[in-house]
Parts: C-alpha cells; structure tokens; sequence
C-alpha cells in the first residue's frame, strides 16, 4: 500500500464548478500536509498548507482529518487556469522529506 | 532573486553509463533534497544535503549517491544507468534547519532518458 494515495483522475469539469480532491495518508505520525500543483512537464509548486482547523484561500479551501488520515481540497468556481495535476503531500516527524501522492489530474473545460 | 537552478535541463544516456546532475539553491537556502519523478506518478524522495552531508535517504539503491558543497550547491550522481532510471529529477531547497511545515522550493527539474 502507497504511503499517500489518491485518485488519478482525471477530472473533466467546466468552467465554474466547484470540484474536491481526497486524499489518504498511512503514516499516523506524519506531522505537516500540504497541496501542490504541477502543471505539465513543470516543477511542483506549494499551493497551500493544511491545517486541523481547515483553512481557505480564494477559491481554494483544505482539509485535514487526523483521525481518520485523510486531507481534501476543494476548489469553487473552477478556472481554465486550474487545469493542473494536483499532489497530495506530507512529512514525518523525521524531517521534512516530502512523501507525494501520485497526483490527481483536473481538467476544467470551457 | 534567483530560485531554484538546475541543470543539465535534458539529458539522454544508455545503460550502464553514469550521470551526474547540477542544482543550486535559492538564494538563503542551505538544505538541497533531491527527488526522482517517473513519468505520471508523484516524485519520490532520494536524499537531502544539510551541511555538506546527507541527512536523510529515501529508499534508492547505492547506485544514487551525492554531494553538497560549501556554496550549498549540491549534485546527484547516478552510476551504472537501467532503464528505469529514466524519470525528471527534481531539486528542492529550503532554509537552514526547517522542520516540516517550512515549503520547498522546485527547481524545473532534469529530464533524463536511459536508452
């Protein structure tokens, strides 16, 4: 079993819909999470940090669920510039190696 | 302020043969991660440099191996190329000494193809 795992997708979804991405981690001890974006053949970039308590940011709202190891994002109103893949991401407390998901594709059409 | 650099941004080599990948840090930036992302999946973890050693590994075989310099420069040596070595790798940095809620900055990445 992947230490992160997530759905590949892709998501086909039209301009303006709301969209949410899950996400399920193995290790219980991991200690911070966070959404990256990749865009195609491009580095991934931090798109936000998630937090207990939930937290927003625009359009883009993330969630953590310690207890039952599992994070979402979601994304309202969906832009054409959204079309990315989308990688789950968490740490240990051992450092702060990166563990990803594999990703999960999200295409927003006109 | 420059990020993340690396190069070469391509590369094709044949089995057997070694390689060895450049990447500079983000200016203020001392710890350098490297990760290997095969095609359609998320990158995975190698190793991090941290004071010119390595502080952590991911599970990679012997073959992966690196160094970091006193600039903090650091690079990734691959020796005895397979096929499934064929993947983008990917530098990150990130400042001295951070736990795991500090962010990671990417490098574009090196394309390497194994032939």
């Amino acid at each position: 079993r992947k230490e992160v795992e997530q759905d590949p997708g892709p998501f086909n979804v039209p301009e303006g819909a709301t969209v949410a991405f899950n996400c399920t981690y193995s290790n219980s001890a991991s200690q911070s999470f966070f959404w990256y974006r990749q865009d195609c053949r491009k580095e991934p970039k931090l798109l936000m940090s998630v937090y207990s308590s939930g937290n927003e940011d625009g359009r883009f709202t993330a969630q953590l669920n310690r207890a039952s190891q599992y994070i979402s994002l979601l994304i309202r109103d969906s832009k054409l510039s959204d079309s990315a893949t989308y990688l789950c991401v968490v740490t240990s407390n051992a450092g702060n190696m990166l563990t990803f998901g594999g990703g999960t594709r999200l295409m927003v059409k006109p | 302020d420059a990020g993340v650099t690396q190069s070469p941004t391509h590369l094709i080599k044949t089995r057997g043969q070694q390689v060895t990948l450049r990447c500079s840090p983000k200016s203020g930036h001392d710890t350098v991660s490297w990760y290997q992302q095969a095609l359609g999946q998320g990158p995975q973890f190698i190793f991090q440099y941290y004071e010119e050693e390595e502080r952590q590994r991911g599970n990679f075989p012997d073959r992966f191996s690196g160094h970091q310099f006193p600039n903090y420069s650091s690079e990734l040596n691959v020796n005895a190329l397979l096929l499934g070595d064929s993947a983008l790798y990917l530098c990150a940095s990130s400042p001295t000494g951070s736990p795991g809620g500090y962010e990671q900055f990417f490098g574009p990445g090196t394309r390497l193809t194994v032939l």
